[in-house]
């Protein structure tokens, strides 16, 4: 059975750098039949894209962060992580990591548990 | 890009029949597979419908979905409605290497 499981701290002070990592049991992250992304939710509110990853290492990410937002994979480690910098309190979520199949529209079939970030001084 | 609107929420009886909505605001909802997503309070979300219509095995046939080019949307339809099908139900697809979800909508079974 796959599982995801985020790793990272849950605490991020503004105008810094939030980093986690997903490490990926049960499976293997260099399969081409996957891509892995990263999925986050504010309290209350719906979900949102944040960016995916292939296992070459070619990365796809929502314009609306793309330009805070680095995605890379680790394979020897069988993991990925989502760096996402110059955070605010907007930023504050559940971040999931997940898996999602490589079709015509990609879905996901495996999530994560989901880790709370908070951004605050 | 596109947006999925859904509506907020919806409301039905035990033992009825809820649709919820999703439609995408540009480009045509035919030219990507949508998905629909159950996330139940403090749980990550589990996929209900793919490819627009299917099913993951362990899923009831209570659960089917449609598009229709006409409202270009997609729906997600819920028969003989359980108090345990109450949760927040999210719409996904997909377009030019972006992935897209609706906004939500929380089904309350009364």
């Amino acid at each position: 059975q796959l599982q995801l499981q985020e790793s990272g701290p849950g605490l991020v002070k503004p105008s810094e750098t939030l980093s986690l990592t997903c490490t990926v049991s049960g499976g293997s992250i260099s399969s081409s039949s996957y891509y892995w992304g990263w999925i986050r939710q504010p309290p209350g509110k719906g979900l949102e894209w944040i960016g995916s990853i292939y296992y070459s290492g070619s990365t796809y990410y929502n314009p609306s962060l793309k330009s805070r937002v680095t995605i890379s994979v680790d394979t020897s480690k069988n993991q990925f992580s989502l760096k996402l910098s110059s955070v605010t309190a907007a930023d504050t979520a559940v971040y999931y990591c997940a898996r999602a199949i490589a079709a015509r529209s990609p879905r996901v079939d495996y999530w994560g548990q989901g880790t709370l970030v908070t951004v605050s001084s | 890009n596109f947006m999925l609107t859904q509506p907020h929420s919806v409301s039905e009886s035990p033992g009825k029949t809820v649709t919820i909505s999703c439609t995408r605001s540009s480009g045509s909802i035919a030219s990507n597979y949508v998905q629909w997503y159950q996330q139940r309070p403090g749980s990550s979300p589990t996929t209900v419908i793919y490819e627009d219509n299917q099913r993951p095995s362990g899923v009831p046939d209570r659960f089917s979905g449609s598009i229709d080019s006409s409202s270009n949307s997609a729906s997600l339809t819920i028969s003989g409605l359980k108090t345990e099908d109450e949760a927040d139900y999210y719409c996904q697809s997909y377009d030019s290497s972006t992935w897209v979800f609706g906004g939500g909508t929380k089904l309350t079974v009364l």
